[in-house]
């Protein structure tokens, strides 16, 4: 069955600190996985994308990863900002011919001064 | 190039009733898609329209219906609604690549 599980489900620190986010996913045959940034009430914005062949991509001081064989990505934060208090979501798309994607619940991360 | 654009952004609907929404893909993606997120159960997908056409249809039930303009922009209409329809919508365009572009949504409230 195709999955994809976020770690943990939410999480505090404190403000300048780093943190890293994880997905797990269950999802064949693999196209691309997505990482987004939700804040309260909008949609998703894009972070960073990454397919099979790729292990590390930047965006500012978020950094994704990504291990094809264990199928795991993560998401690390530097130096945490208030404005990162958002939902983090990973999203997994499939390489079937036509677009099916399978999203994580979700990580709700929570930035206090 | 402006992003996309979902109207209304909030709406009170009551059970039984009705709704449609509206949704305005950036201009030149032709593909748009919806999804319904409720607290705790994350991003549902209901359908997928490319070119007027539904190419992918997700597990609702049939009161939930879309179609997409030859302008590429589509609408959402849920009949005889119920309270559990509570829900922020959103909708993403993408042109041909996985890259998707999100909206800010449309909070439906049944009351």
């Amino acid at each position: 069955k195709n999955q994809v599980e976020q770690s943990p489900q939410s999480l505090i620190i404190l403000e300048g600190k780093n943190c890293t986010l994880q997905c797990n996913y269950t999802v064949s045959p693999f196209s691309n996985l997505r990482w987004y940034k939700q804040d309260t009430g909008r949609g998703p914005v894009s972070l960073t994308i990454m397919t099979f062949s790729e292990n590390t991509k930047s965006n500012g001081r978020y950094t994704a990863t990504l291990d094809a064989d264990t199928k795991q990505s993560s998401l690390h934060i530097t130096a945490s900002q208030l404005s990162d208090s958002a939902s983090y979501i990973c999203v997994v798309s499939l390489n079937t011919g036509g677009f099916k994607t399978i999203f994580g619940a979700g990580t709700r991360l929570f930035v206090k001064a | 190039k402006a992003g996309v654009t979902q109207t209304p952004r909030y709406l009170i609907k009551t059970r039984g009733q009705q709704v449609t929404l509206s949704c305005s893909p950036i201009s030149g993606h032709r593909s748009v898609s919806w999804y319904q997120q409720t607290p705790g159960q994350g991003l549902q997908f209901l359908f997928e329209y490319f070119s007027e056409t539904q190419r992918n249809k997700g597990n609702f039930p049939g009161r939930f219906s879309g179609r997409q303009f030859s302008n590429s922009r589509s609408e959402m209409n849920v009949s005889t609604l119920e309270l559990g329809d509570s829900a922020l919508y959103l909708c993403a365009s993408r042109s041909s690549g996985y890259e998707q572009y999100f909206g800010p949504g449309t909070r439906l409230t049944v009351t």
